[in-house]
C-alpha cells in the first residue's frame, strides 16, 4: 500500500530532551516536507526536501532540524524541545510536477512538558 | 508572500444540501489548485485537483476555477453528515522552480452538516 508512514504518532516529552520523529514514504516520492498544525494557525511547512542531501527551510524552522540521507526518510528532529513545539506535526511526501498534490503522514501529536 | 483565503466557517448546510466552499489566493502565477478535506486530529486527504478554468466533477464534487479572478471554489452537492470536516484550498504554484512543487494552504472552512 502507497503510504506516508510516521513515528510515533502520540509523544509526550520534557523540555530539553533530544526527539526524532520519524518519516517514510514508499512512493518513491522526490519531494518530503514537513509541517506543524496549530489551532487558527493552518498548516505551516517547518522544511522541505525536493531531494536526497537537498533540504530548505519552510516558514516556521527555528528549534528544528532535518535531514535526507535517504529517499525515503526525512526525519524531523528537535534537538531541546520547548512548550511552544507543542503541535500535531505531519509529514507529507509528493512527486514533483504540476499535477501532483501530497499524500500526508497520519500525522504525530507531541506535547513538551 | 503568498496568501490564500477561505472563510473559516463554521459552514452549517442541512443534509441533502448543497455546501459552497470559496478560495481566493494572491499568487497568480498558481497553475494548479488541490482541495483537502481534513477531520478532526486527522491528516489531510486529497479530494479534488483542477488546473484549468472552468468546472471539474468528481462524484459530488464540483471544483470552480477563475483565474482571472483568482478564484477556486468546491461545491458538495446532496451534504452528508459525513462530509462535516474542515477544507483546505490549495494552490500550487508557477511550472518551474520552487512552484513546481510547493502547495499554499490555506487555514481551511469548517463545514457542519446537520441531519
Amino acid at each position: 500500500e502507497a503510504q506516508v508512514t510516521q513515528n510515533p504518532r502520540y509523544l509526550i516529552t520534557v523540555t530539553g530532551k533530544k526527539l526524532t520523529v520519524t518519516c517514510s514514504q514508499n512512493m518513491n516520492h522526490e519531494y518530503m516536507s514537513w509541517y506543524r498544525q496549530d489551532p487558527g494557525l493552518g498548516l505551516r511547512q517547518i522544511y522541505y526536501s525536493m531531494n536526497v542531501e537537498v533540504t530548505d527551510k519552510g516558514d516556521v524552522p527555528e528549534g528544528y532540524k532535518v535531514s535526507r540521507k535517504e529517499k525515503r526518510n526525512f526525519p524531523l528532529i528537535l534537538e531541546s524541545p520547548s512548550p511552544n513545539q507543542t503541535s500535531l506535526y505531519f509529514c507529507a511526501s509528493s512527486l514533483l510536477g504540476q499535477t501532483y498534490g501530497y499524500t500526508f503522514g497520519s500525522g504525530t501529536r507531541l506535547t513538551v512538558v | 508572500q503568498k496568501e490564500v483565503e477561505q472563510n473559516s466557517g463554521p459552514l452549517s448546510v442541512p443534509e441533502g444540501a448543497i455546501a459552497s466552499l470559496n478560495c481566493t489566493y494572491s499568487d497568480r502565477g498558481s497553475q494548479s489548485f488541490f482541495w483537502y478535506r481534513q477531520y478532526s486530529g486527522k491528516s489531510p486527504e486529497l479530494i479534488m485537483f483542477i488546473y484549468s478554468n472552468g468546472d471539474k466533477e468528481d462524484g459530488r464534487f464540483t471544483a470552480q476555477l477563475n483565474k482571472a479572478s483568482q478564484y477556486v471554489s468546491l461545491l458538495i452537492r446532496d451534504s452528508q453528515p459525513s462530509d462535516s470536516a474542515t477544507y483546505l484550498c490549495a494552490p500550487k504554484g508557477a511550472y518551474s522552480g520552487a512552484g513546481s512543487y510547493q502547495l499554499t494552504f490555506g487555514k481551511g472552512t469548517k463545514l457542519s452538516v446537520i441531519p
